[in-house]
């Protein structure tokens, strides 16, 4: 049960658009469109932005965004804004009925 | 309001036990599986454990199998997680959190309770 590989950190300017990659196997990302991700600022508890690869819960801004290419998901965040800044988190469904985390990936709003 | 809210953290030794509980509120509780999520100080989420939305089944990761239990009581609305034998690398933060009914994802989630395993 490794964790999804993320990049550390993406940054951006307002009004720009960033993508953070998601990488994981053949037996939780590539292997299923049951990819979810969070955002979660400092001290609070994560909150879910996108689910099952590109969907969005009510109240989600649709500058959010999501898509998948073999073992890699992406959430791509278009028309930056301040406060977008915060660190984000894949998460898959796997083969063994289990969930893995991504590594997470702090965005900085330049 | 749909709320979880996570008790029972605190400080206990190495090799110690504790319980988590997650009350829920809100919604129908006996209707949705749970999770538990744990985030170390400075680190990132990890994902737990899972169970059904009827008890029978709970799944774990490969970390925590054989010492952590979840385990829920549909009649209280309420969700636990029964930690045995802690180490010091599990202080971190524990959530509780609600799966979707129809997906596999976690949609509410509790504000998380601290947990400090140090002798």
């Amino acid at each position: 049960q490794s964790a999804l590989t993320q990049p550390a950190s993406v940054s951006g300017s307002p009004g720009q658009s960033i993508t953070i990659s998601c990488t994981g196997t053949s037996s939780d990302v590539g292997g299923y469109n049951y990819v979810s991700w969070y955002q979660q600022h400092p001290g609070r508890a994560p909150k879910l932005m996108i689910y099952d690869l590109n969907n969005r819960p009510s109240g989600v801004s649709n500058r959010f965004s999501g898509s998948k290419s073999g073992n890699t998901a992406s959430l791509t965040i278009s028309g930056l804004q301040a406060e977008d800044e915060a660190d984000y988190y894949c998460n898959s469904f796997t083969d063994s009925y289990t969930y893995v985390f991504g590594t997470g990936t702090k965005v900085t709003v330049l | 309001e749909v709320q979880l809210v996570d008790s029972g953290g605190g400080l206990v030794q190495p090799g110690g036990s504790l319980r988590l509980s997650c009350a829920a509120s809100g919604f129908t509780f006996s209707s949705h599986w749970m999770h538990w999520v744990r985030q170390a100080p400075g680190k990132g989420l990890v994902w737990v454990a899972r169970l059904y939305d009827d008890g029978t089944r709970a799944f774990y990761a490969d970390s925590v199998k054989g010492r952590f239990t979840i385990s829920r009581d549909n009649a209280k609305n309420t969700l636990y997680l029964q930690m045995n034998s802690l180490r010091a690398e599990e202080t971190a933060v524990y959530y509780c959190a609600r799966g979707h009914r129809s997906g596999y994802y976690m949609d509410v989630w509790g504000k998380g309770t601290t947990v400090t395993v140090s002798s």
